[in-house]
């Protein structure tokens, strides 16, 4: 596709529920992260996929939140038993990575999913 | 860990006027980028700093990278209703392992007036 896509773009869910966030990065492209955005706030990292390495998983707030990359490509961010403070717009992102050289490329962000834990 | 701020937190201008935001990481950095977030958007890439005290413009912004590669800062010349938004600077350190990882800063959101 021509930019990064998300799914859904929007998520109402009831606490204690789990849910999966969908993410399609731009073809070709090495690297993605994943990062929640609260209202009015800034971006926290949450996890960041190269390759075939190891993901950095250093951002993930708790172990409610996993996520995973198949085939280098599509990656799924789950929530289990979601809580009111897991509500914010999760934004993924992808670049080329280390394709790019050795001063690191700019990330193309999709349209984010907005969860809503009520 | 890294932490990036910014300053100010918030900026309301006049049409016209200029605009500032600085960025201070607590550790040195390889490169500096900054995403321009409109409201209601996602984060769209500016440009890139790699060099010790690098400046580049792109029209009315002005980027610079600071000498120690730990602070930037963008200037916006003669605002305009379109330079409404929220301003990130974001910098990774792929010398000490992290890749291309980016850790963003705390943003600075500029309103425009008429």
């Amino acid at each position: 596709g021509a930019g990064v896509s998300q799914s859904p773009s929007n998520k109402v869910t009831e606490k204690g529920k789990d849910v999966e966030l969908r993410c399609d990065p731009i073809s070709g492209h090495t690297a993605l992260y994943w990062y929640r955005q609260s209202l009015g706030q800034g971006l926290e990292f949450l996890i960041y996929f190269q390759g075939n390495s190891a993901p950095d998983k250093s951002g993930l707030p708790s172990d409610r939140f996993s996520a995973e990359r198949t085939g280098g490509s599509v990656s799924t961010l789950t929530i289990q038993r979601t809580q009111q403070e897991d509500s914010a717009v999760y934004l993924c992102a992808s670049s080329l990575g280390f394709g790019a050289g050795e001063f690191g490329d700019e990330q193309f962000f999709g349209p984010g999913t907005r969860l809503t834990v009520l | 860990g890294q932490q990036v701020m910014q300053i100010p937190q918030y900026q309301h201008v006049q049409e016209g006027e200029d605009f500032t935001t600085y960025c201070n990481s607590s550790t040195t950095l390889s490169n500096i980028q900054w995403y321009k977030q409109r409201p209601g958007g996602h984060p769209v890439f500016l440009i890139q700093l790699v060099k010790s005290g690098e400046v580049k413009k792109q029209k009315r912004l002005t980027f610079q990278f600071g000498e120690a590669k730990k602070n930037s800062s963008l200037h916006i010349t003669a605002t305009q209703t379109t330079d409404v938004g929220t301003y990130f600077c974001a910098g990774s350190n792929i010398l000490t392992g992290g890749g291309n990882k980016l850790t963003f800063g705390t943003g600075t959101q500029l309103k425009v007036e008429l």
